[in-house]
C-alpha cells in the first residue's frame, strides 16, 4: 500500500516570492506522482506528474516537482507567486504499471498569497 | 474543458431520505471510475471503485448499503446515498481516467451535499 505524507497543512507566502510544497511518499513497489490544485468548491486540477524518465517535471502555471526517489520525495516548487495561485494543494500516489488503480491524496497542502 | 461532468453540483436534502449523484464521462468511455469524499479542510478519501458492468469496490469502512453505486454503461456512474444523515454531508468527487493507467485522473467538479 501507499501513502502521501504532506509536511505543511499551511503555507503563508508573499506575492512574488519563491514556494516550495513538500510531499513524502511510502510504497513498497514503484509509483506514479501527482500534483493536484484545487480551487474553493471545485473539484482537482492536474498540476503535473511524474511516471518515469527526467526527475524534474515541468507543469503548468509556472509550477515544477522534483522526484528523489532516495529520499521518496516530490516537492511541489514556483519561483514566483502570484496571488491567484491561493489554492489548496494534494500530492497523490498510484501504483506504477497497475490498471484500475486509484490514487491516495496526502492531506493537502493551504497556500495562502499576499500582497 | 471539462470531461469529468458531475451532476448536482450542490444538494440540500432531508434526513432519511435518498439522493443520487451522477458522474459522467465526456467523450471518452470510461470502464472503471472513482469515487472519492472530502470533508471540510481534509484530503479527498477513497470510497469505492466503480467498475462498468460489475459490483463496485468498496474501501474498507465504507458501508456499501449506504453508498449505493451503479456503472451502468461506459459514461455513466451514479453514488446514491441512501438514507442519508446529518453526518453523510461532505463533498463527494468522482473521477475517471482518459487512456491508460499511466494516465492521471480527471476529477468532476465535486457535489457538496447537505443533509439537514
Amino acid at each position: 500500500a501507499q501513502s502521501v505524507t504532506q509536511l505543511d497543512s499551511q503555507v503563508p507566502v508573499f506575492e512574488e516570492a519563491p514556494v516550495e510544497l513538500r510531499c513524502n511518499y511510502s510504497s513498497s513497489v514503484s509509483v506514479y506522482l501527482f500534483w493536484y490544485v484545487q480551487y474553493p468548491n471545485q473539484g482537482l486540477q492536474l498540476l503535473l506528474k511524474y511516471l518515469s524518465g527526467s526527475t524534474l517535471v515541468k507543469g503548468i502555471n509556472g509550477f515544477e516537482a522534483e522526484f528523489n526517489k532516495s529520499q521518496t520525495s516530490f516537492h511541489l516548487r514556483k519561483p514566483s507567486v502570484h496571488i491567484s495561485d491561493t489554492a489548496e494543494y494534494f500530492c497523490a500516489v498510484s501504483e506504477a504499471n497497475q490498471a484500475g488503480t486509484a490514487l491516495i491524496f496526502g492531506k493537502g497542502t493551504t497556500l495562502s498569497v499576499s500582497s | 474543458g471539462a470531461v469529468v461532468s458531475q451532476h448536482p453540483s450542490r444538494v440540500i436534502c432531508k434526513s432519511g431520505t435518498s439522493v443520487k449523484i451522477e458522474c459522467r464521462s465526456l467523450d471518452f468511455q470510461a470502464t472503471t471510475m472513482f469515487w472519492y469524499r472530502q470533508f471540510p479542510k481534509q484530503s479527498l478519501m477513497l470510497m469505492a471503485t466503480s467498475n462498468e458492468g460489475s459490483k463496485a469496490t468498496y474501501e474498507q469502512g465504507v458501508e456499501k448499503d449506504k453508498f449505493l453505486i451503479n456503472h451502468a454503461s461506459l459514461t455513466l456512474s451514479t453514488l446514491t446515498v441512501t438514507s442519508a444523515h446529518p453526518e453523510d454531508s461532505s463533498f463527494y468527487i468522482c473521477s475517471a481516467r482518459i487512456g491508460p493507467y499511466n494516465s492521471p485522473l480527471h476529477f468532476g467538479n465535486g457535489t457538496r451535499l447537505t443533509v439537514t
